[in-house]
């Protein structure tokens, strides 16, 4: 069974700081990992994929990844409150079906 | 261009009635994904197509549950004998295989309300 876990929060950060969202996987042939940001009431869009270890920076965020320790993390910095949402982790291994966690929910309060 | 569509957008039906939902993909998009979401949960993998194979199915599609890529363009998924459990957003989402970011194109939802 392929699991993909997350906390669920609430995560509830002040504005201008870093929000910090983890995510563990089981699946060690795993190779694409993805972070979607759900607004409630709209469908996943995404943010981030890093396919290799290390950390990729885009903007505001950062993805990092640790594959032997199934850990796939989002770093967001100076937290906005349109950056309140739900972050969703989701995990591919080659050829198959892209599984998400359940979704931590982020609020970040002005 | 035009993003993934998916028709209806709202459904209520009662308990025991069939339901179909369509799903119209990206153009070029080869592969099409159905997942359900339920609140507060992430969304849950049903199938998944390449062109008009279905490639994958998950424990979570019962009998009463089928999906169709005919021509590898548009697909349906039905819903059998509807139950109350079955009441849920159903998202469709599409990709290009062999792009370079795997992101999934995700449709605004069809949901579905069983009485």
């Amino acid at each position: 069974q392929k699991e993909v876990e997350q906390n669920s929060g609430p995560l509830s950060v002040p504005e201008g700081a870093i929000a910090s969202l983890n995510c563990t996987y089981s699946d060690r042939g795993s190779q694409s990992f993805f972070w979607y940001r759900q607004y409630s009431g709209k469908s996943p869009e995404l943010i981030m994929s890093i396919y290799s270890n290390g950390d990729k920076e885009d903007g505001r965020f950062t993805a990092q990844l640790n594959k032997a320790s199934q850990y796939v993390s989002l770093l967001i910095r100076d937290s906005q409150p349109s950056d309140s949402a739900t972050y969703l982790c989701a995990v591919r291994q080659a050829g198959t079906a892209l599984i998400f966690g359940k979704g931590t929910t982020l609020s970040v309060s002005s | 261009d035009t993003g993934v569509s998916q028709d209806p957008r709202h459904k209520i039906t009662k308990r025991g009635q069939n339901v179909t939902f369509r799903c119209d993909p990206i153009s070029e998009h080869n592969r099409l994904y159905w997942y359900r979401q339920t609140l507060g949960q992430g969304p849950e993998f049903l199938t998944y197509f390449q062109n008009e194979a279905q490639l994958e199915k998950s424990r979570l599609l019962s009998d009463r549950f089928s999906a169709e890529r005919p021509k590898g363009s548009f697909s349906t998924l039905e819903i059998q004998r509807t139950e109350q459990g079955d009441s849920a957003m159903y998202l469709c989402a599409s990709i290009q295989t062999g792009g370079d970011t795997g992101e999934l194109f995700f449709g605004e939802g069809s949901r579905l309300t069983v009485l």
